[in-house]
């Protein structure tokens, strides 16, 4: 099992360039995260997906938007690229069964996007 | 503010000392975990204590958990340079987990 894989490792964009950072898991977990970590700073939440075909905000959603294409696939996508979106953004899944209150995490390698 | 804080934000020790970090957090919880991050990967989780637990153990690791003063510590045993690498402690919020800002452990050789 490849277990959280994300694309791409490294990202340069000018700023007002639009992307999407792609993120999948075969794991079959029900739940899904983008967070954003920057310098000496813990991890901020961006969006979550609880379950397949839901999507919340989070700490920090401005500036981006979600899709969770399927159970395995969530994708971030910035629509215009500020210098402020420059950050390691990491997904992340976990099992999340209704009524539990079991849920570890399991991360992707990462994406480092700077933006020019 | 962050629900999870750790303490200290920077640690630096000799290879084969004991290792030390806390964690403080606002709200009631139904447990509180750990996770690791070497430089410029991902997190790692490490362990997780209930909230009906007051020690639980893993390999080097001791985690304890102490309700009434809503904080938490992680130990490392007899510690490897391997063992470099940023700590956080998260808290869960409904399906959501809310991490400190982390400790920064050094070992040096």
């Amino acid at each position: 099992n490849a277990g959280v894989t994300q694309t791409p490792k490294f990202q340069v964009l000018k700023t007002g360039q639009s992307m999407t950072l792609q993120c999948a898991q075969d794991m079959n977990h029900n739940s899904m995260y983008w967070y954003r970590q920057d310098p000496g700073m813990g991890l901020r939440l961006i969006y979550y997906s609880a379950s397949e075909g839901t999507t919340d905000k989070g700490e920090v959603p401005n500036g981006y938007n979600v899709s969770r294409l399927n159970k395995r696939e969530f994708s971030l996508r910035l629509e215009s690229a500020a210098p402020s979106q420059t950050s390691v953004y990491f997904c992340a899944s976990s099992e999340s069964r209704w009524g539990s209150s079991y849920n570890e995490q399991f991360f992707g390698p990462g994406t480092r996007l700077t933006v020019l | 503010s962050q629900q999870g804080e750790e303490d200290p934000q920077a640690l630096s020790i000799q290879e084969g000392e004991n290792a030390t970090m806390n964690c403080s957090y606002k709200t009631s919880i139904n447990n509180l975990q750990w996770y690791r991050q070497n430089s410029g990967r991902g997190l790692v989780h490490l362990i997780l204590i209930r909230s009906n637990e007051r020690e639980k153990h893993s390999g080097r690791l001791r985690v304890t958990l102490d309700t009434s003063k809503k904080s938490s510590s992680l130990l490392i045993t007899a510690s490897r340079a391997a063992d470099t690498a940023s700590y956080f402690c998260a808290t869960p919020i409904a399906q959501k987990l809310v991490f400190g800002q982390g400790t920064r452990l050094t070992i040096n050789p």
